[in-house]
């Protein structure tokens, strides 16, 4: 069966520091992958996604970045943290959407960031 | 951008009362999925929905997929506390990637 892994669970961060999540998954290949960002109380807001090895889509500016350099690896990363950076990162899998299966997302377990 | 709308974003009933959420996305959409949040944990796929006008059941939750497939909804019938979480929406339109709603937070009251 699959699992996705996520690490760290918690981490209390300086701003101006440097950040590094990361995601594995296990048990299925070329899966898509995905970062989302939760603030408190609020929505998911889709931060990158990835369709294969070094294929990398930011959906929003900001000082994050992410990288897929396995094909079940996915990191999100940052030189340089900021206050507003605060919040639950999720990382997911699925695999590739089509209209002719279900392709749910598969979500990890998440990061809580805080920034001070 | 695709933009994905909830509604309301909280929701309190009494136990044993019914509960909607409705989601609208900007654009048209190839398909919609359901997702639950509970308090601390992480979405948990519900259901998806493809076709135009589908209607879907799930025990007490019912999900509607829109004619013109740009909104939808969820209702349960007879809140339970075991229902208490948020409830997102996901919209795609054609590419990889999935837009979620803001959600709609539910409090049951015993």
């Amino acid at each position: 069966s699959q699992t996705i892994h996520q690490w760290p669970a918690t981490l209390v961060q300086p701003v101006g520091s440097p950040l590094s999540l990361e995601c594995t998954v296990e048990g299925t290949s070329n899966p898509n992958l995905y970062w989302y960002r939760q603030a408190a109380g609020r929505g998911l807001q889709l931060l990158f996604y990835s369709v294969g090895i070094g294929q990398i889509s930011s959906e929003v500016p900001q000082n994050l970045s992410a990288s897929r350099p396995q094909d079940r690896q996915f990191i999100l990363s940052s030189k340089k943290l900021l206050l507003s950076d605060s919040g639950f990162y999720l990382c997911a899998w699925s695999v590739p959407p089509t209209n002719s299966w279900v392709n749910e997302q598969f979500f990890g377990p998440g990061t809580r960031l805080t920034v001070l | 951008g695709q933009q994905v709308m909830q509604i309301p974003q909280y929701q309190h009933v009494q136990e044993g009362e019914d509960f909607t959420t409705y989601c609208n996305s900007s654009t048209t959409l190839s398909n919609i999925q359901w997702y639950k949040q509970r308090p601390g944990g992480h979405p948990v796929f519900l259901i998806q929905l493809v076709k135009s006008g589908e209607v879907k059941k799930q025990k007490r939750l019912t999900f509607q997929f829109g004619e013109a497939k740009k909104n939808s909804s969820l209702h349960i019938t007879a809140t339970q506390t075991t229902d208490v979480g948020t409830y997102f929406c996901a919209g795609r339109s054609t590419g990889n990637q999935f837009y979620f709603g803001t959600g709609t937070s539910l409090t049951v009251i015993p």
